[in-house]
């Protein structure tokens, strides 16, 4: 138990669905990201969240959508996916965005777009 | 803007046997460095850091790492491989404010 909890482990989703995928902390920690983990490349960052605020895209297809409700939870609305999108999405928290914080990962959902 | 090497995507060593993860870094600012542990359909586990306390960092499960400023190394050694060590090992660095960048990884295989 990481304290940051993902749901679903795993998602089979055709190319025409619309799914989210849900990550919760309780760890009282300030920034949330969602990283995306292929297989024979380095983990992606895709989105940093600070405080609720959005304060990093690195260049993510709008088909991913995030949102953070409040600091404890995240999101990542999925539409209109592509094949190449299948992968290891990992949520992950910290105390702050900055300096020498860990990040605390959950599990991950296991995505599968057919 | 930082960066970091893992040398070899794969490592096998026999039970008992001394692990060596090799890692070497690049960053303009001084850095912090990670090295974070995945089991299989698992997340990432912080295993240790460096946060230039000491240069020689110990973590969990019998884990150590160097930091060795003149060589931009960030090696991760156990004097004595376990079977339940086998798993995904990866490496990472953050310069000051900026974001965290990880390697791409080695897998640790243990045969007994």
């Amino acid at each position: 138990e990481t304290g940051v909890t993902q749901t679903p482990r795993h998602l089979v989703m055709g190319m025409t669905n619309k799914k989210s995928l849900k990550c919760e902390q309780h760890l009282g920690h300030n920034a949330m990201y969602w990283y995306k983990q292929s297989a024979k490349k380095p983990l992606e960052l895709m989105f940093v969240y600070s405080l609720e605020e959005r304060v990093e895209n690195n260049s993510v297809p709008s088909r991913f959508s995030p949102e953070c409700p409040n600091s404890s939870h995240l999101f990542l609305h999925l539409h209109t996916l592509q094949p190449e999108d299948s992968a290891l999405y990992l949520c992950a928290s910290s105390q702050d965005s900055r300096g020498p914080t860990d990040a605390f990962f959950g599990q991950g959902t296991r995505l599968t777009v057919v | 803007a930082q960066s970091v090497t893992q040398l070899g995507s794969h490592v096998s060593v026999s039970e008992g046997a001394l692990v060596l993860l090799r890692c070497n870094y690049s960053s303009s600012v001084p850095p912090y460095l990670f090295w974070y542990v995945q089991y299989p359909n698992q997340g990432l586990q912080l295993l240790l850091k460096y946060t230039s306390a000491a240069t020689l960092v110990k973590g969990i499960n019998g884990f150590e790492a160097e930091f060795k400023k003149s060589e931009t190394s960030f090696h991760l050694t156990k004097p004595s491989a376990h079977m339940s060590d086998a798993a995904e090992y990866f490496c990472a660095v953050k310069g000051g404010f900026q974001k965290l960048v990880f390697g791409t990884g080695t897998r640790l295989l243990v045969s007994p």
